[in-house]
C-alpha cells in the first residue's frame, strides 16, 4: 500500500487566495483526520471523518475553513479567503476503526503571504 | 478535554546513551500511540500501545494505562534518533497529541 498521500507537499499563495489540500487514505480504511502543526500551538486535530460521515469538526478554526468527503477514500480541506496566520504544516491521518492506530500523510507546508 | 504532558520538553543526548520519555494523560484512553518526527517532518508511527510492553529493536514502550502513563525507551542512541517524539492519545474520539520532546544525538 502506498500509504496516506497528501498533495501538494508544499503550497504558496497570497493572502485572500482560495487554497485547496487533498488526501487519498490508505485502502479499507474508514476514517479521516485531518490535523495543523505549528510552532505555538503544536499538533492540532481540525476535524475527522468515520464512514464520510463528518463526526468532530470543533477543531476547525473558523469558516474560512472546510472539509470534505465526497467518496470513501478522498479528502480536500479547504480555505477561502486564506490568511497569512493559516501558514502551517497540514497532516491528514487514517485509520480503521477499532483497529491499531493512525498513519499520516507525508504533510503539506502552507505559506500565506 | 483530555491532556496529554510530555517531558522532558528538550534532550540532549551523546550517541550511545539511553534515555526515557515520559507520557502523562489525564483520561482513561483507548489508543495510544509514540510517533518521531523526523527532519524532513515526517511523523512515523513507533508504537500503538494501549496498554502493556512493545519493543522494537533499540527502541521500546510501556502505557500503564490505570496510572495513565506511558514511557518511551531508547536505548544506544545514534544521531538519526534525532528529532521529536510526540505521544498521542484518544480518549474516544480522535488522537491528541502532546507538545514533544524534542532529541538531540550528537556523535
Amino acid at each position: 500500500d502506498a500509504g496516506v498521500i497528501q498533495s501538494p507537499r508544499h503550497e504558496v499563495t497570497e493572502m485572500g487566495q482560495e487554497v485547496t489540500l487533498r488526501c487519498k487514505l490508505i485502502s479499507g480504511h474508514n476514517s479521516l483526520f485531518w490535523y495543523r502543526q505549528t510552532m505555538m500551538r503544536g499538533l492540532e486535530l481540525l476535524i475527522y471523518f468515520n464512514n464520510n460521515v463528518p463526526i468532530d469538526d470543533s477543531g476547525m478554526p473558523e469558516d474560512r475553513f472546510s472539509a470534505k468527503m465526497p467518496n470513501a477514500s478522498f479528502s480536500t480541506l479547504k480555505i477561502q479567503p486564506s490568511e497569512p496566520r493559516d501558514s502551517a504544516v497540514y497532516f491528514c491521518a487514517s485509520s480503521l476503526t477499532g483497529s491499531y492506530g493512525y498513519t499520516f500523510g507525508s504533510g503539506t507546508r502552507l505559506t500565506v503571504v | 478535554g483530555i491532556q496529554v504532558e510530555q517531558s522532558p520538553p528538550d534532550l540532549i543526548l551523546q550517541e550511545g546513551a539511553n534515555s526515557t520519555l515520559r507520557c502523562n494523560f489525564s483520561d482513561s484512553v483507548n489508543n495510544l500511540q509514540w510517533f518521531h518526527q523526523n527532519p524532513w517532518g515526517q511523523l512515523i508511527n513507533l508504537f500503538y500501545i494501549p496498554s502493556g510492553t512493545k519493543q522494537n529493536g533499540r527502541l521500546s514502550a510501556t502505557t500503564v494505562a490505570t496510572e495513565r502513563y506511558s514511557l518511551l525507551y531508547i536505548s544506544s542512541s545514534q544521531t538519526t534518533d534525532s528529532g521529536v517524539y510526540f505521544c498521542a492519545a484518544n480518549p474516544g474520539t480522535a488522537l491528541i497529541f502532546g507538545k514533544g520532546t524534542t532529541l538531540s544525538v550528537s556523535s
